[in-house]
Formats: structure tokens, sequence, C-alpha cells
């Protein structure tokens, strides 16, 4: 069954230290890869997404991820993290399921951001 | 822009009792969806529409109904709520496909005692 897999729950890095995401996926063709961000009390926001084409993709904030089929990884990577970046994010993949695509998420990496 | 609109922001049952969470979109959306949000488990989708007069079951659909009369609206039921419906709820929607970009409403934390 397709699946994404988010195996750091936390994650704490200090400001202006790179940073690095990672997220898993379990499917059979050529996903569509999806990052989201949730800061608190709040819903989600779209990151990025990969489709297809150049496997580097950038998003907002200064975020980027590379899809990388071999490894079925789509990490999420920022050279210099902010304060503000803090928050939870999310991997998420299409599933094609029906005949309707339906978006599946990951479980969610929490990220802390020290002074 | 109001975007997608979630009421109530916060709420709180008992064991039996029914609710409707209301969701609205102004941004002419074909795709509604309705997740609900656990510590560890990320989001699971509950049920989703592809148009108006259309819904579907998503991943965990039990105990949950749903309507999609008008476009700009999606309803999300609990006809007698139990305490493992105890969660977050976010309604998002997209112009017409979930690989597009999907816009969340900013989440209703129910309790249900």
């Amino acid at each position: 069954a397709q699946s994404v897999t988010q195996p750091d729950i936390h994650i704490t890095v200090s400001e202006g230290a790179s940073l690095e995401l990672r997220c898993n996926y379990s499917y059979g063709a050529t996903p569509y890869l999806f990052w989201y961000v949730q800061s608190p009390g709040q819903g989600l926001q779209l990151l990025l997404k990969y489709f297809s084409g150049d496997t580097l993709v950038q998003g907002i904030k200064g975020f980027e991820a590379e899809f990388k089929r071999s490894q079925s990884s789509f990490n999420l990577r920022k050279p210099s993290v902010h304060w503000s970046d803090a928050a939870e994010y999310f991997c998420a993949v299409v599933l094609i399921s029906g005949g309707y695509n339906k978006l599946i998420f990951g479980a969610g990496t929490r990220l802390a951001v020290h002074p | 822009n109001a975007g997608v609109t979630q009421t109530p922001k916060f709420r709180v049952l008992k064991t039996g009792q029914s609710m409707t969470l209301l969701c609205a979109q102004d941004m002419n959306h074909e795709y509604m969806y309705w997740y609900r949000q656990d510590p560890g488990m990320g989001l699971r989708l509950i049920h989703y529409s592809v148009g108006e007069g259309t819904t579907a079951k998503g991943e965990v659909p039990d105990g949950y109904n749903v309507s999609r009369l008008k476009k700009q609206n999606f309803l999300l039921g609990l006809e007698s709520a139990a305490p493992s419906q105890t969660s977050v709820y976010f309604c998002a929607s997209s112009y017409d496909r979930p690989y597009e970009k999907l816009f969340f409403g900013s989440g209703t934390q129910l309790s249900v005692l």
C-alpha cells in the first residue's frame, strides 16, 4: 500500500544552522510529492511540490527539496534556519484510488529552533 | 480574501451528542476535504467532495457524514459523538485536483467527554 514515512518526530536545531527533514514514500508509479508546514494554531501551508522534471525543487521561505527515486525519498532542506521556521512539517503524496486522487500525509516532524 | 473558513473554532461535546462543522470557501474551488489531525498520526482524510452534490469516503469515514449542497460549503456531521472523535478537524479545498495546492482552514478543536 502507498504510504509516507517521516522518520523523525522531533528535531531541534540552532538558529542559523542547516536543516534536513526526511521523507520516504512507498508508491509504485512516479509520485506527486509535497511538503506542507503548519505553524502553531494554524492550518497547513504548501511549501513546495514535485510532479516531474528537475529533481531539485525550490519552495517558499527559502526551502528546497530533492526527489531521489533510487532512495524513495523527498527530503526537505534549508541552508540556514530562522527562529520563525519553528513549526510542524508534513510530507505528503497523492494516492490514486478508485479513480480519484487523494492527498495522504505523513505523521509530521516538529521542528524546534534554539536561539 | 477570506479563503477557507471553519466554524466553530472550539467545541466540547458529551458522548452521544451530535454536531455539525461548517466549512466555507470563497475561491470557487471544486474539491473540498475534511481531515482530522491526531498527535503522531498526521492528517487523515475523513471525507471529500469533487464537486457540488458529490461526496466520497476517505481513510477514516466511520462515525461521520458529510454534505455538499452548495459548491462553497462542505459540512461534516457527527451524529453520535464518541471520545475517539476528540481531535482537531481541518477543512481544505483545491481548484480541481488534490495535487494542486490545497488551502486549509485554521481548524476546529473538538473534545468529546
